[in-house]
């Protein structure tokens, strides 16, 4: 089945920092999702991004869906952005069962 | 903005007891999934349904896992026995198309002792 590999396992930055999370994926994909989960460990959706490049405030993606990775970029991040954040993609099952990363674990310290 | 429920929150239970957890998905939505997270690990796809009928389920999802969708706004996962290994967090998800946006629920924790 496919394969989701993330990098880098864990990240820490300072306050205000910049930061690029990678999602690396074994076969093509219709589409990816990208979440964070907090520290209450609630699943909050940041993207839907099947190619092109998506922002939301601080956060933007891209999906390059012809080599197969997507990016999350955080721009001055804030301690509020600590948690866990994992990209999904649905196997080639097409019942809609998604196939989560390992996660990136991000620590932003004040 | 619609959300998807869950409860309850936290479940603490004995080995060997049924548990029932309940999901509320978003109304509008026909696709509607459980996925657990054992603590510390990825998140893991338990089972997808649809139309009333399960169209995927994983290994994980054995005799010990059933699902149903009792009336026309709860999803449910029941599980039969519990066994220790079966402590994780249990989230539900729904979308309106097969590959749509899925929008999780809160959790449950489940413990079993």
């Amino acid at each position: 089945g496919i394969q989701v590999e993330q990098s880098p396992p864990d990240l820490i930055l300072q306050e205000g920092a910049n930061s690029t999370l990678r999602c690396n994926f074994s076969d093509s994909v219709n589409n990816l999702q990208w979440f964070h989960q907090n520290p209450w460990g609630q699943l909050i959706n940041l993207f839907y991004i099947p190619s092109g490049t998506k922002q939301n405030g601080r956060l933007s993606a891209t999906t390059v869906a012809t080599e197969r990775y997507s990016l999350l970029y955080i721009s001055s991040s804030q301690t509020t952005d600590s948690g866990v954040y994992f990209c999904a993609v649905p196997s080639s099952s097409n019942t809609g069962k998604l196939i989560f990363g390992q996660g990136t674990t991000l620590q932003v310290k004040p | 903005e619609p959300e998807v429920t869950q409860t309850p929150s936290h479940q603490v239970t004995q080995m060997g007891q049924e548990v029932i957890l309940r999901c509320v998905p978003i109304s509008n939505h026909l696709y509607f999934y459980w996925y657990r997270q054992i603590l510390g690990q990825k998140v893991e796809f338990l089972v997808s349904f649809y139309n009333n009928e399960i169209s995927e389920k994983s290994e994980i999802f054995d005799d010990q896992f059933s699902v149903e969708r009792p009336d026309g706004s709860n999803f449910t996962l029941k599980i039969r026995s519990t066994k220790l290994e079966d402590s994780a967090m249990y989230f539900c998800a729904s979308s309106d198309q097969a590959l749509g946006t899925q929008y999780f629920g809160p959790g449950t924790r489940l413990l079993v002792l």
